[in-house]
């Protein structure tokens, strides 16, 4: 049982160049998001999604897009990457009948 | 809006000492509260988490106590180990099924041998 996967672990971007986050987890859980950890201000929730084709925003989801095509996967697509979109991103996963969310081990994103 | 408050630390204790991490929420509805723990270069995992108001969260000599007339769930544990370094999030839910987490803004423990 591998859980939640990330890839990749660490990535480096300039400013305005897109690139997709990937996301998968192998426990059939409905409930999918993603985060972004920044010093001091804890896990801020960005988009999640509670099943196949059904995806909503969270608390700060601009300049991010999500699809959720399959139970499995839930990749995270920065669009014209910022400075301020450097940061620790967690995708987590749930069933929707429990508490206890799962994160994957985190990609490390920095912009220049 | 619901939020959570945590002492940010870091924190720094001797092996075998007490500790305390304070966490006090606001929410309207009614919460489920939770501590979650980051050790280095890994994810959050769930450390205890309590549903109502008077329980008691415990695991790993962890403990917490949902108390709903203070709107706290300090973390504690009576004697903490080296291996106990790491980073502590407080977190509520106000949802059914525990979607859409509010996280505090973690605490760093250090724990000298």
């Amino acid at each position: 049982n591998a859980g939640v996967t990330q890839t990749p672990k660490f990535q480096v971007l300039k400013t305005g160049q897109s690139m997709t986050l990937q996301c998968a987890q192998d426990m059939n859980h409905e409930y999918m998001s993603w985060y972004r950890q920044d010093p001091g201000m804890g896990l801020r929730l960005i988009h999640y999604s509670v099943g196949a084709g059904i995806t909503d925003q969270g608390e700060v989801p601009n300049g991010y897009n999500v699809s959720r095509s399959t139970t499995e996967d839930f990749p995270l697509r920065l669009l014209s990457a910022a400075p301020s979109q450097t940061s620790v991103y967690f995708c987590a996963s749930n069933p929707l009948a429990s508490y206890e969310q799962y994160f994957g081990p985190g990609t490390r994103l920095t912009v220049t | 809006g619901n939020s959570v408050t945590q002492m940010e630390g870091p924190v720094t204790l001797s092996e075998e000492a007490f500790l305390t991490i304070n966490c006090t929420y606001t929410a309207t509805g009614y919460p489920s509260l939770f501590w979650y723990v980051q050790y280095p270069g890994e994810g959050l995992q769930l450390l205890l988490k309590a549903t109502k108001a008077d329980d008691k969260g415990s695991n790993k000599g962890f403990e917490a106590t949902y108390r709903k007339e203070t709107t706290s769930f300090h973390l504690e544990k009576g004697s903490v180990q080296v291996s106990d370094s790491a980073v502590y999030f407080c977190a509520l839910s106000v949802t059914n099924y525990g979607q859409n987490f509010v996280f505090g803004p973690g605490t760093r423990l250090s724990v000298l041998p």
